[in-house]
């Protein structure tokens, strides 16, 4: 089944404690990104990869780090999460663009994070 | 001023009824207009999109796209309970993997 994955599903900790949220989809997709979501804002961009080793920032990337040393994985790290970091993160992933069409993003089941 | 805004709702409308959804945003160069839907405690998901003006139907949904106005509609015909949720409006920027959301609105559909 094409999907992509999430992990952890749900993670409470403190402030400081770094943490890795991982992000994986099955679906050779050249583009992955990392969003986050919260009430009245919608879902913002965090980080985005067009291939292995090519990373840029979206439009909130502080306090944010990714990788992407495969093409299948793509994971969110938080050196020193603070509490205005609790929120939901989604994963995505689409293919490259061809054309005019625009290529659908596919989300991952989503990981809700607290930092207290 | 947002790049794109929608109303949050919560809109709470009777089965059956037509539910009408729409979005606003700034920039006049974009030019695909995309539709997503989201249960809860799910991730988003893509139901329809379309290209530069004009309307796009989908079984009961219609897109509608206004570029004179920069206006961007959704409407469920017949909707049902299973439409609950929250319907965000999302446009592509130029590169096409950068996505910018509208808030979402939610949507109720009482049986």
């Amino acid at each position: 089944e094409a999907q992509v994955t999430q992990n952890p599903r749900y993670l409470i900790t403190v402030t400081g404690k770094k943490l890795t949220v991982t992000c994986s989809q099955n679906m050779n997709h050249e583009y992955m990104s990392w969003y986050r979501q919260d009430p009245g804002l919608g879902l913002r961009q965090i980080y985005y990869s067009m291939n292995v080793e090519v990373t840029d920032k979206g439009d909130v990337p502080e306090g944010y780090k990714v990788s992407r040393k495969e093409k299948r994985n793509f994971p969110l790290i938080l050196e020193s999460p603070s509490p205005n970091q609790t929120s939901l993160y989604f994963c995505a992933s689409n293919s490259r663009l061809t054309g005019t069409t625009y290529n659908e993003q596919f989300f991952g089941p989503g990981t809700r994070l607290t930092v207290l | 001023q947002k790049e794109v805004e929608q109303d949050p709702g919560p809109l709470s409308v009777p089965e059956g009824a037509i539910v009408s959804l729409n979005c606003t945003y700034s920039n006049s160069a974009f030019q695909y207009f995309m539709w997503y839907r989201q249960y809860s405690r799910k991730g988003p998901e893509l139901l329809m999109y379309t290209y530069s003006s004009g309307n796009k139907e989908d079984g009961r949904f219609t897109a509608q796209v206004d570029k004179s106005s920069k206006y961007i509609s959704l409407f469920i015909r017949d909707s049902q309970p299973s439409d609950s949720a929250t319907y965000l409006c999302a446009i592509p920027k130029a590169a096409g993997n950068k996505l910018t959301f509208g808030g979402g609105t939610r949507v109720l559909v009482k049986p």
